[in-house]
C-alpha cells in the first residue's frame, strides 16, 4: 500500500505571498490532519478533515485554511505568509481520524520564508 | 488543561544499554496514546497505540507501556539505527479544537 505523499517537498516563498501545499492520503482513508513542526513548538495540530468536512481546528489564524476533495485529498492553503510560517508541514492520514486511531505521516513539506 | 510533557529531552546511550523514555499526560477522557519515531527531515513514523492502563505492547527492542498518567518506551539493548527522536501524542475524548496533542520529543542518540 502507497504511503502518504506530500508536494511540494521544498518551498521557498517571500513575505506576503501565498503558498498552497498537497496531501494524498493511503488509500481508503477518509481522514487529512495537518501539522506544523517547527523547533521552537514542536508538532503543532493546524485541522483535521473528514470526507470533504472540516472536523477539528487547532489554535492558527484565519491564514490558514484547508479543504479535502472527493477522493480524501487535502490542500492547506497559508495566505500574507510570514517569517514565523517558516516549518516543516506534515500531512497524516487516518482510517477514522484523531480520536484514538493512530495516524500516518507524510515526508513533510519542508516551508522557508524569507 | 490538557497536556502531554516528555523526559529527558535528549539521551545518549552505549550500543547496548538499556533504558526508558517517559511521557506524562493530562488528558481527559483518553481515548488512545501513541508512540512515533521521527528521524531528521522526515515525517513521524508509527509505533504504537495504547488504549487502557496496564496495556503493554512491543516491536523488537522496543516495548511501551501505560499506565493512568503515564507512558513508558522501553529500549532493550538499543543499536545505533535506533537513534531518532521518539515522540509521543495523546487523543483525548473531551479534548478541544485540537483532539491530539504531541509531547516535545525526546532526541534519543546510541553510541557504537
Amino acid at each position: 500500500k502507497a504511503g502518504v505523499t506530500q508536494t511540494p517537498r521544498y518551498l521557498i516563498k517571500t513575505r506576503g505571498q501565498q503558498v498552497t501545499l498537497s496531501c494524498s492520503p493511503i488509500s481508503g482513508h477518509r481522514s487529512v490532519s495537518w501539522y506544523q513542526q517547527t523547533p521552537g513548538q514542536g508538532l503543532q495540530f493546524l485541522f483535521e478533515y473528514f470526507s470533504e468536512t472540516q472536523r477539528n481546528k487547532g489554535n492558527f489564524p484565519g491564514r490558514f485554511s484547508g479543504r479535502q476533495f472527493s477522493n480524501s485529498r487535502s490542500e492547506m492553503n497559508v495566505s500574507t505568509l510570514e517569517l514565523g510560517d517558516s516549518a516543516l508541514y506534515l500531512c497524516a492520514s487516518s482510517s477514522s481520524g484523531t480520536g484514538g486511531h493512530e495516524q500516518y505521516f507524510g515526508p513533510g513539506t519542508r516551508l522557508t520564508v524569507t | 488543561e490538557d497536556q502531554v510533557t516528555q523526559s529527558p529531552e535528549a539521551l545518549r546511550l552505549q550500543e547496548g544499554e538499556s533504558s526508558s523514555l517517559n511521557c506524562s499526560y493530562t488528558v481527559s477522557g483518553l481515548r488512545g496514546l501513541f508512540w512515533y519515531r521521527q528521524d531528521p527531515g522526515k515525517g513521524p513514523e508509527f509505533l504504537f497505540t495504547l488504549y487502557s492502563a496496564g496495556e503493554e505492547k512491543e516491536k523488537e527492542r522496543l516495548k511501551a507501556t501505560l499506565t493512568k498518567k503515564e507512558s513508558f518506551l522501553h529500549i532493550t539493548a538499543p543499536k545505533p539505527e535506533d537513534s531518532a527522536t521518539y515522540l509521543c501524542a495523546a487523543a483525548g475524548r473531551y479534548s478541544s479544537a485540537s483532539k491530539i496533542i504531541f509531547g516535545s520529543g525526546t532526541r534519543l542518540s546510541i553510541r557504537p
